[in-house]
């Protein structure tokens, strides 16, 4: 059975830090990792990656897959009031299913 | 494009009671699925469908049913409703042969009393 798990579940931290978000994965036909924020509503789509080693950015946000130790990281600088949110990572295979983790809440203070 | 359409957003249904939730996609996308979030949980796998006329189960397939008849449409059908299945549900969408994300709905939120 295809299995995700991030760590921490949950995150406090002031305006300003830098947090890392973790993302493990055992997930059969993998392709890709997803990452997604979610505030209130539906998942909003961050990143996808494919390929070990090679980061990928979006403003303060980045992240990077592992795809020999089967994990992904999800970095955040600077961080802002307006990242608080519950960020999910999934796993996906070669015909689309995707497996979720857990999700870590973020909580950033002013 | 209107995306990933779900109907409804809200619903309260008392136990026993049978209900479809609908979903349809208007990109085409070979790939369907429905989750439900529950706190602390993040999204779990119901049911998904890899194309019309195929679906499979996920992880939490237990008292839901779905069809594909169309590429369009994937409604998830509660049989007998129970307080468990409380939760918010979300439909997503994609086409694993282009490589893409998936595209999620705005979600159901129900309650079972």
């Amino acid at each position: 059975e295809d299995k995700v798990v991030q760590s921490p579940l949950s995150l406090v931290v002031h305006e300003g830090d830098t947090v890392t978000l973790n993302c493990s994965y055992e997930v059969t036909n993998f392709r890709s990792l997803l990452w997604y924020k979610q505030e209130k509503k539906a998942p909003t789509f961050l990143f996808m990656l494919t390929s070990s080693g090679i980061e990928k950015k979006s403003g303060r946000l980045s992240s990077i897959l592992d795809k020999k130790e089967l994990f992904s990281i999800l970095n955040i600088t600077a961080t802002q009031t307006g990242d608080s949110a519950i960020y999910l990572c999934a796993g996906g295979t070669s015909y689309g299913k995707l497996t979720f983790g857990q999700g870590t809440i973020l909580t950033v203070h002013p | 494009n209107a995306g990933v359409t779900q109907t409804p957003k809200f619903q309260v249904l008392k136990t026993g009671q049978s209900m479809t939730l609908q979903c349809a996609q208007d990109m085409n996308h070979e790939y369907m699925s429905w989750y439900r979030q529950d706190p602390g949980m993040g999204l779990r796998l119901i049911h998904y469908s890899v194309g019309a006329g195929i679906t499979d189960q996920g992880e939490v397939p237990n008292g839901y049913n779905v069809s594909r008849s169309t590429t369009e449409d994937f409604p998830l059908r509660l049989l007998s409703a129970a307080p468990s299945q409380t939760s918010v549900y979300f439909c997503a969408s994609s086409e694993p042969h282009k490589n893409t994300e998936a595209f999620f709905g705005q979600g159901t939120r129900l309650t079972v009393v």
